[in-house]
């Protein structure tokens, strides 16, 4: 079983404020980590696959690190947007295996 | 590029009966995966096709079927309806089984059993 958790839940902040996410994971076989970005009434976005300890990643104001010796990614946001608000989700698999997702946090970004 | 399609868009079952759930993945892809979220649950695995094969089922019982045609569109069928199979599923699919491939989603399929 590779259960996945993130942290917050859920979360609120106020435009322009820079805001981080926590997933973790179970370490052992690790293959990859995703991220995605589910808008409301739309489809899974993906954001970053990463599979090396130490991966950064960068996307305009969205980044996203790896640890995968203690089972863990960050994903930041800076400067927050109304369009930020959204369902982030981070999911891991092993080789040869599909994703198992995290319940997601949710994040909402007041103007 | 067109992007991942499913149909129908929404689904009223009741209990007992079938459903059949359609997916088109993006044009060179070869993998399709089939997702469930229930009220209150993260996604959840439920099948993975590849090339026409069954690569991985998830923890679902055997009444949650499904196949992959020549054109690497895809079917899930439900059997058997029960309430608690009311949910999204979501189709994806990837370029190959390569586990650091991205999976594109599809809008969804919304299941309802009454």
């Amino acid at each position: 079983i590779l259960n996945v958790e993130q942290s917050p839940q859920s979360l609120h902040v106020q435009e322009g404020d820079s805001t981080n996410f926590t997933c973790s994971f179970p370490s052992s076989n690790f293959y990859a980590l995703h991220w995605y970005r589910w808008e409301t009434a739309k489809s899974p976005e993906a954001l970053f696959v990463m599979t090396l300890n130490g991966d950064e990643k960068k996307k305009g104001r969205i980044s996203a690190t790896l640890n995968t010796k203690e089972g863990y990614s960050y994903l930041y946001i800076k400067g927050s947007q109304p369009e930020d608000s959204a369902t982030y989700l981070c999911a891991r698999n092993q080789a040869g295996t599909a994703l198992i997702f995290g319940k997601g946090t949710t994040l909402s970004v007041s103007s | 590029e067109a992007g991942v399609t499913q149909s129908p868009t929404h689904l009223i079952k009741t209990r007992g009966q079938q459903a059949t759930l359609r997916c088109s993945p993006i044009s060179g892809h070869t993998s399709v995966y089939w997702y469930q979220q229930a009220l209150g649950l993260g996604l959840q695995f439920l099948l993975w096709y590849d090339e026409g094969e069954e690569r991985n089922r998830g923890n679902f019982p055997p009444r949650f079927s499904g196949r992959q045609f020549p054109n690497y569109s895809s079917e899930l069928n439900v059997n058997a309806l029960e309430l608690e199979d009311s949910a999204l599923y979501l189709c994806a699919s990837s370029f190959g089984t390569v586990s650091s491939y991205e999976q594109y989603f599809g809008p969804g399929t919304r299941l309802t059993v009454t």
